[in-house]
Protein backbone atom coordinates (compact mmCIF):
# COMPACT_ATOMS: atom_id res chain seq x y z
CA UNK A 1 0.00 0.00 0.00
CA UNK A 2 1.02 3.21 -0.33
CA UNK A 3 1.78 5.81 2.63
CA UNK A 4 1.23 9.29 1.72
CA UNK A 5 2.75 12.03 3.95
CA UNK A 6 1.78 15.61 4.42
CA UNK A 7 4.11 18.34 5.72
CA UNK A 8 4.05 20.67 7.86
CA UNK A 9 0.59 19.53 9.86
CA UNK A 10 -0.31 23.13 10.60
CA UNK A 11 1.19 26.75 9.28
CA UNK A 12 0.46 30.33 10.55
CA UNK A 13 0.65 33.14 7.90
CA UNK A 14 -0.87 36.66 7.22
CA UNK A 15 -3.50 37.50 4.70
CA UNK A 16 -1.03 37.98 1.77
CA UNK A 17 1.60 35.77 2.36
CA UNK A 18 2.94 32.91 0.09
CA UNK A 19 2.33 29.15 1.77
CA UNK A 20 4.26 25.91 0.21
CA UNK A 21 3.04 22.69 2.02
CA UNK A 22 4.21 19.09 1.00
CA UNK A 23 3.57 15.83 -0.17
CA UNK A 24 5.62 12.61 -0.10
CA UNK A 25 4.51 9.28 -1.52
CA UNK A 26 6.09 5.91 -0.13
CA UNK A 27 6.31 4.64 -3.76
CA UNK A 28 6.06 6.17 -7.29
CA UNK A 29 2.91 7.48 -8.41
CA UNK A 30 4.22 9.28 -11.55
CA UNK A 31 1.57 12.52 -11.50
CA UNK A 32 -1.21 10.52 -9.81
CA UNK A 33 -1.80 13.37 -7.01
CA UNK A 34 -4.53 15.43 -6.28
CA UNK A 35 -4.93 18.23 -3.45
CA UNK A 36 -8.15 19.31 -1.90
CA UNK A 37 -9.31 21.88 0.23
CA UNK A 38 -11.95 21.00 3.31
CA UNK A 39 -13.53 24.05 5.37
CA UNK A 40 -15.00 23.03 8.63
CA UNK A 41 -18.69 21.25 8.07
CA UNK A 42 -18.35 21.23 4.31
CA UNK A 43 -17.24 18.81 2.31
CA UNK A 44 -13.62 18.17 0.68
CA UNK A 45 -13.50 20.26 -2.65
CA UNK A 46 -11.16 19.75 -5.48
CA UNK A 47 -8.10 21.82 -6.13
CA UNK A 48 -5.05 20.37 -8.38
CA UNK A 49 -5.29 16.69 -9.77
CA UNK A 50 -2.41 15.11 -12.05
CA UNK A 51 -0.22 16.90 -10.17
CA UNK A 52 -0.49 20.09 -11.15
CA UNK A 53 -3.88 20.64 -13.03
CA UNK A 54 -5.95 23.18 -11.75
CA UNK A 55 -9.78 22.28 -11.48
CA UNK A 56 -11.96 24.40 -12.80
CA UNK A 57 -13.01 27.81 -11.02
CA UNK A 58 -10.43 27.33 -9.28
CA UNK A 59 -8.09 30.73 -8.52
CA UNK A 60 -4.50 31.09 -10.15
CA UNK A 61 -3.12 31.84 -7.42
CA UNK A 62 -3.20 27.85 -5.80
CA UNK A 63 -0.79 25.98 -8.17
CA UNK A 64 0.74 22.07 -7.91
CA UNK A 65 3.79 20.34 -8.81
CA UNK A 66 5.73 17.82 -8.26
CA UNK A 67 6.26 13.77 -9.69
CA UNK A 68 7.17 10.22 -9.08
CA UNK A 69 7.00 10.72 -4.63
CA UNK A 70 7.54 14.57 -4.03
CA UNK A 71 4.83 16.86 -4.43
CA UNK A 72 4.18 20.56 -3.65
CA UNK A 73 0.74 23.08 -3.12
CA UNK A 74 1.85 26.55 -3.34
CA UNK A 75 -0.59 29.23 -2.54
CA UNK A 76 0.34 32.77 -3.52
CA UNK A 77 -1.57 35.92 -1.59
CA UNK A 78 -3.53 34.25 0.64
CA UNK A 79 -6.94 35.21 0.72
CA UNK A 80 -9.28 34.89 4.29
CA UNK A 81 -10.99 32.07 2.52
CA UNK A 82 -8.02 30.27 2.19
CA UNK A 83 -7.42 29.25 5.44
CA UNK A 84 -8.81 25.63 5.63
CA UNK A 85 -7.54 22.60 5.88
CA UNK A 86 -5.61 20.74 2.67
CA UNK A 87 -5.07 17.10 1.89
CA UNK A 88 -3.55 15.33 -0.28
CA UNK A 89 -4.51 12.18 -2.21
CA UNK A 90 -2.59 9.74 -4.43
CA UNK A 91 -4.73 8.83 -7.33
CA UNK A 92 -2.50 6.19 -8.95
CA UNK A 93 -3.41 2.63 -7.06
CA UNK A 94 -5.73 1.02 -5.03
CA UNK A 95 -6.06 1.55 -1.65
CA UNK A 96 -6.06 5.40 -2.83
CA UNK A 97 -4.87 7.19 0.38
CA UNK A 98 -4.71 10.46 2.08
CA UNK A 99 -2.20 12.55 3.21
CA UNK A 100 -2.99 13.62 7.85
CA UNK A 101 -3.86 17.35 6.44
CA UNK A 102 -2.31 20.72 6.44
CA UNK A 103 -4.13 23.58 8.55
CA UNK A 104 -3.14 27.09 7.23
CA UNK A 105 -4.16 29.28 9.91
CA UNK A 106 -4.55 32.79 10.24
CA UNK A 107 -1.27 34.28 12.45
CA UNK B 1 -25.82 21.19 -11.69
CA UNK B 2 -23.79 17.90 -10.63
CA UNK B 3 -25.54 16.72 -7.55
CA UNK B 4 -24.84 13.73 -5.24
CA UNK B 5 -26.99 13.36 -2.68
CA UNK B 6 -26.66 10.69 0.19
CA UNK B 7 -29.02 9.05 2.90
CA UNK B 8 -28.90 6.42 4.86
CA UNK B 9 -27.04 7.21 7.81
CA UNK B 10 -27.69 6.74 10.97
CA UNK B 11 -27.14 5.47 14.78
CA UNK B 12 -26.66 1.79 14.69
CA UNK B 13 -25.41 -0.76 17.47
CA UNK B 14 -21.86 -2.76 16.57
CA UNK B 15 -22.43 -6.07 14.82
CA UNK B 16 -25.78 -4.41 12.45
CA UNK B 17 -26.34 -3.96 9.09
CA UNK B 18 -26.68 -0.86 7.33
CA UNK B 19 -27.56 0.36 3.68
CA UNK B 20 -26.56 3.46 2.28
CA UNK B 21 -27.35 5.39 -1.03
CA UNK B 22 -26.60 8.19 -3.52
CA UNK B 23 -28.76 9.72 -5.91
CA UNK B 24 -26.78 11.62 -8.99
CA UNK B 25 -28.10 14.25 -10.71
CA UNK B 26 -26.67 16.72 -13.50
CA UNK B 27 -24.46 14.14 -15.40
CA UNK B 28 -24.64 10.91 -16.85
CA UNK B 29 -24.07 8.87 -14.07
CA UNK B 30 -23.65 5.74 -16.29
CA UNK B 31 -20.46 7.19 -17.08
CA UNK B 32 -19.23 7.78 -14.02
CA UNK B 33 -16.44 5.85 -11.93
CA UNK B 34 -17.75 5.70 -8.16
CA UNK B 35 -16.41 5.92 -4.77
CA UNK B 36 -17.27 5.66 -1.08
CA UNK B 37 -14.83 8.07 1.16
CA UNK B 38 -15.51 8.17 4.61
CA UNK B 39 -14.15 10.95 7.99
CA UNK B 40 -14.37 9.99 10.98
CA UNK B 41 -14.69 13.07 13.28
CA UNK B 42 -11.38 14.86 13.32
CA UNK B 43 -9.27 12.78 11.03
CA UNK B 44 -8.64 12.61 7.39
CA UNK B 45 -10.46 11.38 4.53
CA UNK B 46 -10.50 7.55 3.92
CA UNK B 47 -11.24 5.70 0.83
CA UNK B 48 -13.65 3.05 1.45
CA UNK B 49 -14.63 1.42 -1.77
CA UNK B 50 -14.70 2.12 -5.67
CA UNK B 51 -16.98 0.91 -8.17
CA UNK B 52 -16.42 1.36 -12.18
CA UNK B 53 -19.12 3.23 -14.20
CA UNK B 54 -20.74 -0.08 -15.77
CA UNK B 55 -20.13 -2.16 -12.26
CA UNK B 56 -17.40 -4.24 -13.96
CA UNK B 57 -14.71 -3.73 -11.33
CA UNK B 58 -15.07 -2.96 -7.78
CA UNK B 59 -12.10 -2.39 -5.38
CA UNK B 60 -12.17 -2.21 -1.22
CA UNK B 61 -10.04 -1.20 1.69
CA UNK B 62 -8.40 -3.89 3.79
CA UNK B 63 -10.53 -1.94 6.08
CA UNK B 64 -14.28 -3.12 5.11
CA UNK B 65 -13.40 -5.77 2.69
CA UNK B 66 -15.77 -8.96 3.13
CA UNK B 67 -18.07 -6.53 5.17
CA UNK B 68 -19.15 -3.76 3.00
CA UNK B 69 -20.30 -4.34 -0.43
CA UNK B 70 -20.17 -1.18 -2.82
CA UNK B 71 -23.09 -1.78 -6.06
CA UNK B 72 -24.83 0.70 -8.06
CA UNK B 73 -28.02 0.38 -10.34
CA UNK B 74 -27.71 2.82 -13.61
CA UNK B 75 -31.08 3.18 -14.40
CA UNK B 76 -31.82 4.41 -10.75
CA UNK B 77 -28.56 6.58 -10.83
CA UNK B 78 -28.59 5.23 -7.67
CA UNK B 79 -24.86 4.12 -5.67
CA UNK B 80 -25.03 2.38 -2.66
CA UNK B 81 -22.96 0.85 -0.11
CA UNK B 82 -24.22 -2.18 2.12
CA UNK B 83 -23.01 -2.04 5.21
CA UNK B 84 -22.48 -5.63 7.90
CA UNK B 85 -20.75 -6.40 10.94
CA UNK B 86 -20.42 -2.95 11.57
CA UNK B 87 -17.75 -1.39 14.55
CA UNK B 88 -17.27 1.56 16.42
CA UNK B 89 -14.60 2.42 13.81
CA UNK B 90 -16.52 2.69 11.08
CA UNK B 91 -17.90 5.96 12.67
CA UNK B 92 -17.98 8.62 10.68
CA UNK B 93 -19.19 10.54 7.63
CA UNK B 94 -19.56 8.68 4.54
CA UNK B 95 -19.31 10.63 1.28
CA UNK B 96 -20.34 9.43 -2.52
CA UNK B 97 -17.84 10.73 -4.89
CA UNK B 98 -17.90 11.39 -8.69
CA UNK B 99 -14.40 10.11 -10.53
CA UNK B 100 -12.40 12.57 -12.82
CA UNK B 101 -14.16 12.56 -16.11
CA UNK B 102 -10.96 13.93 -17.87
CA UNK B 103 -8.66 11.00 -19.35
CA UNK B 104 -5.76 9.73 -17.88
CA UNK B 105 -6.24 12.12 -14.38
CA UNK B 106 -5.93 9.16 -12.05
CA UNK B 107 -8.40 8.17 -9.00
CA UNK B 108 -9.37 11.98 -8.15
CA UNK B 109 -12.53 13.58 -7.37
CA UNK B 110 -14.25 16.27 -8.52
CA UNK B 111 -17.63 16.13 -6.91
CA UNK B 112 -18.80 15.10 -3.46
CA UNK B 113 -22.21 15.01 -1.83
CA UNK B 114 -22.86 16.43 1.81
CA UNK B 115 -21.98 13.01 3.48
CA UNK B 116 -24.69 11.35 5.44
CA UNK B 117 -23.46 10.27 9.04
CA UNK B 118 -23.33 6.65 10.81
CA UNK B 119 -22.73 6.72 14.34
CA UNK B 120 -22.35 2.86 15.42
CA UNK B 121 -22.79 2.78 18.86
CA UNK B 122 -24.20 0.67 21.62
Amino acid sequence: DIQVTQSPSSVSAFVGDSVTITCRTSQNVNKWLAWYQQKPGEAPKLLIYSASTLQSGVPSRFSGSGSGTDFTLAISSLQPEDFATYYCQQAESFPLSFGGGTKVEIK
Amino acid sequence: QVQLVESGGGVIQPGRSLRLSCVGSGFSFSSCGMHWVRQAPGRGPEWVAAIWHDGSNINYADSVKGRFTISRDNSKKTLYLEMNSLRADDTGLYYCVRQVQVPYSGYAYDFWGQGTLVTVSS
